[in-house]
């Protein structure tokens, strides 16, 4: 357990569908990341929140809007997804952006778009 | 954003010590290095980092040569439950991301 949650844990859409990924942290952290991790390809850095305020957007396509209303809490909102999406999300948390603070990282979200 | 250079793939036996080499010859004064591990069907944990020093925590050890071109995480006596995919990484000290690597999957044999 390393204080940050994602659900759910597996998700199979349908290219047309519209799906939310949540991430909740239980750390006090002010920074919140989602990262992408494709088969046999190394970690994506997506989108970074430092004090709710998106500080990072690496080139990620429109189909994926995050969204973080509080510093406990990170959304992924999916749609109109292809099937090279498919990976696992991965959400992380560390006090605040940029020092050298750890990333505590959840479990992923398993996404398949079929 | 400067890069590392890991083997593919790494075996150990149980209860021995793991040595996993990084180079990273184009490290710049204000990049850390850190090394974070994955588990199977785990995301990333934090293992260590360092800057210039060598390092030691209850995890591992970390060793980082004279001129910093390259550094190595020291797992004092390997267990089954140590097999994952090690990452070193080279942290910008100001900006603090991290990119990953393919990293090193290290097996463990009983």
């Amino acid at each position: 357990e390393t204080g940050v949650t994602q659900t759910p844990r597996h998700l199979v859409m349908g290219m047309t569908n519209k799906k939310s990924l949540k991430c909740e942290q239980h750390l006090g952290h002010n920074a919140m990341y989602w990262y992408k991790q494709s088969a046999k390809k190394p970690l994506e850095l997506m989108f970074v929140y430092n004090f709710k305020e998106q500080t990072e957007n690496n080139s990620v396509p429109s189909r994926f809007s995050p969204e973080c209303p509080n510093s406990s809490h990170l959304f992924l909102h999916l749609h109109t997804l292809q099937p090279e999406d498919s990976a696992l999300y991965l959400c992380a948390s560390s006090q605040t952006e940029g020092q050298n603070y750890e990333q505590y990282f959840g479990p992923g979200t398993r996404l398949t778009v079929t | 954003d400067a890069k590392t250079t890991q083997p593919n793939s790494m075996e150990s036996n149980e209860e021995e010590p793991v040595h996993l080499p990084c180079n990273h010859s184009t490290i710049s004064g204000t990049d850390y290095i850190h090394w974070y591990r994955q588990l199977p069907s785990q995301g990333p944990e934090y293992v260590i980092h360092g800057l210039t020093s060598n390092v030691n925590n209850r995890m591992a050890s970390l060793a980082i040569a004279e001129d910093r071109k390259s550094s190595t995480l020291i797992l004092h006596r390997a267990t089954l439950r140590d097999a994952a995919v090690y990452y070193c990484i080279l942290r910008d000290g100001n900006t603090g991301k991290l990119i990953f690597g393919q990293g090193t999957t290290l097996q463990v044999k009983p």
